[in-house]
């Protein structure tokens, strides 16, 4: 499975930020996603996961914001996060969830795209 | 959301040990397992660790993770150029969040 992760590299403050990432090697519909993000030079920031049930989690900070689906036709997940600001400003991965008997792990992740909020 | 704690950084000489410790609570470490991810700078976080000691396919067992109460380790054996890196534990919390570590930059002296 192999993961890629595309949408605009600048956004403006208050818009609304859309990524998508392209799953090729296996159906979308097999796993489970997460989108994690990465403000320069600080750590991992969790954003949410979604089901191939298509139920979601999300991190309860950006709850109002986020919203993750799945299209199925173009094996691809989206990202929406709402009312950005400049602290939204980091590179977004996206992961597939690998779930062992005991454990689910981020087990393989996109390249990573850099999203830039500013006027 | 909570943050686990890791030390900033830490350095061995070639062919050394190094460790890294990855402290949480009750609430995430105590009652999840661990994961552990390799970033070189510029890429992408890999999984180096999962289900507190477990190694994915093709990581060498001079990586190993460990596991008690609240708290989590990765240990690095053989020291290599090649491990200089940041490394971040992750766990999930009770609300069923993912949580990672603050990130540890292993230097090679």
């Amino acid at each position: 499975v192999q993961l890629q992760e595309s949408g605009p590299g600048l956004v403006k403050p208050s818009e609304t930020l859309s990524l998508t990432c392209n799953v090729s090697g296996d159906s979308i519909r097999t796993y489970y996603w997460s989108w994690i993000r990465q403000p320069a030079g600080k750590t991992l920031d969790w954003l949410g996961r979604i089901y191939n049930s298509g139920s979601t989690n999300y991190n309860s900070a950006l709850k109002s914001r986020v919203t993750m689906s799945v299209d199925t036709s173009k094996n691809q997940l989206s990202l929406k996060l709402s009312s950005v600001t400049a602290a939204d400003t980091a590179v977004y991965y996206c992961a597939k969830l690998d779930c062992s008997r005991t454990s689910c792990y981020l087990s393989i992740w996109g390249q990573g795209t850099l999203v830039t909020v500013s006027s | 959301q909570s943050v686990l704690t890791q030390p900033p950084s830490v350095s061995a000489a070639p062919g050394q040990k190094v460790t890294i410790s990855c402290s949480g609570s009750s609430s995430d470490i105590g009652d999840h397992y661990v994961s552990w991810y390799q970033q070189f700078p510029g890429t992408a976080p890999k999984l180096l660790i999962y289900d507190n000691n477990k190694r994915p396919s093709g990581i060498p067992d001079r990586f190993s993770g460990s596991k008690s109460g609240t708290s989590a380790t990765l240990g690095i054996t053989g020291l290599q150029t090649g491990d200089e890196a940041d490394y971040y534990c992750g766990t999930w919390d009770t609300s069923l969040s993912e949580v990672f570590g603050t990130g540890t930059k292993v230097t090679v002296l």
